[in-house]
């Protein structure tokens, strides 16, 4: 199995819902990603956890709140978005932290949540 | 900081053509360098990576040469078909962070 799941695919919410995006892995990945995707724009990374711990926060606003409660899931609480959030959100997984060097460094991507904020 | 540039697109080739996509890099050491494809409403897909100078990554025809010395990892493919039509990202992978830097993409149109 070398798939990482999202759901839901599509969400549409208003600005004053909260939702949740989740991910799953079962390929005992210990490194764990968000990416932000604008149309025609290459992905940006969000967040990143490591063994279940927030590794890496890239300056996201906190209407954004990520959660790890396993080593498979990974979820993005969303809240009070405004619309020029809507983008494609992808999640990734990873064996150990992406490093330079390791032949086995590979990420694997969901196919993503089309998020539209209305 | 640590940069992937690629050349502009769409790029809009005709079956059984020869692509090339241009993807040089700024990074402080030797980064390692990957090539991701995205297809139309979908997350992104490994195509290859190599993880030290010279390494050459192939899959599905399409293959690329880590080259130091132009700091570049071109991607190319002996002859596309339609359903290559994709956005193709180049990335890297630097010493000193532990996440995946993007280019702009690249969009191929391959058309009968």
């Amino acid at each position: 199995d070398t798939e990482v799941t999202q759901t839901p695919k599509h969400l549409v919410m208003g600005m004053t819902n909260k939702k949740s995006l989740k991910c799953e892995q079962h390929m005992g990945h210990r490194a764990m990603y968000w990416y932000k995707q604008k149309a025609k724009k290459p992905p940006e990374l969000m967040f990143v956890y490591s063994y279940e711990k927030l590794s890496i926060n890239e300056s996201v606003p906190s209407r954004f709140s990520p959660e790890c409660p396993n080593s498979s899931l990974l979820n993005l609480h969303l809240h009070a978005l405004q619309p020029e959030d809507s983008a494609l959100y992808l999640c990734a997984s990873s064996q150990d932290l992406l490093a330079r060097g390791n032949s086995n460094t590979e990420a694997f991507f969901g196919q993503g949540t089309r998020l539209t904020v209305v | 900081g640590d940069s992937v540039t690629q050349m502009e697109g769409p790029v809009t080739l005709s079956e059984e053509a020869f692509l090339t996509i241009n993807c040089t890099y700024t990074a402080t050491g030797y980064p390692s360098l990957f090539w991701y494809v995205q297809y139309p409403g979908e997350g992104l897909q490994l195509l290859l990576k190599a993880t030290k100078a010279d390494d050459k990554g192939s899959n599905k025809g399409f293959e690329a040469t880590y080259r130091k010395e132009t700091t570049s990892f071109h991607l190319e493919k002996g002859s596309v078909q339609v359903s290559d039509s994709a956005v193709y990202f180049c990335a890297l992978i630097t010493g000193g962070g532990n996440k995946l830097t993007f280019g702009t993409g690249t969009q191929l149109k391959v058309e009968l």
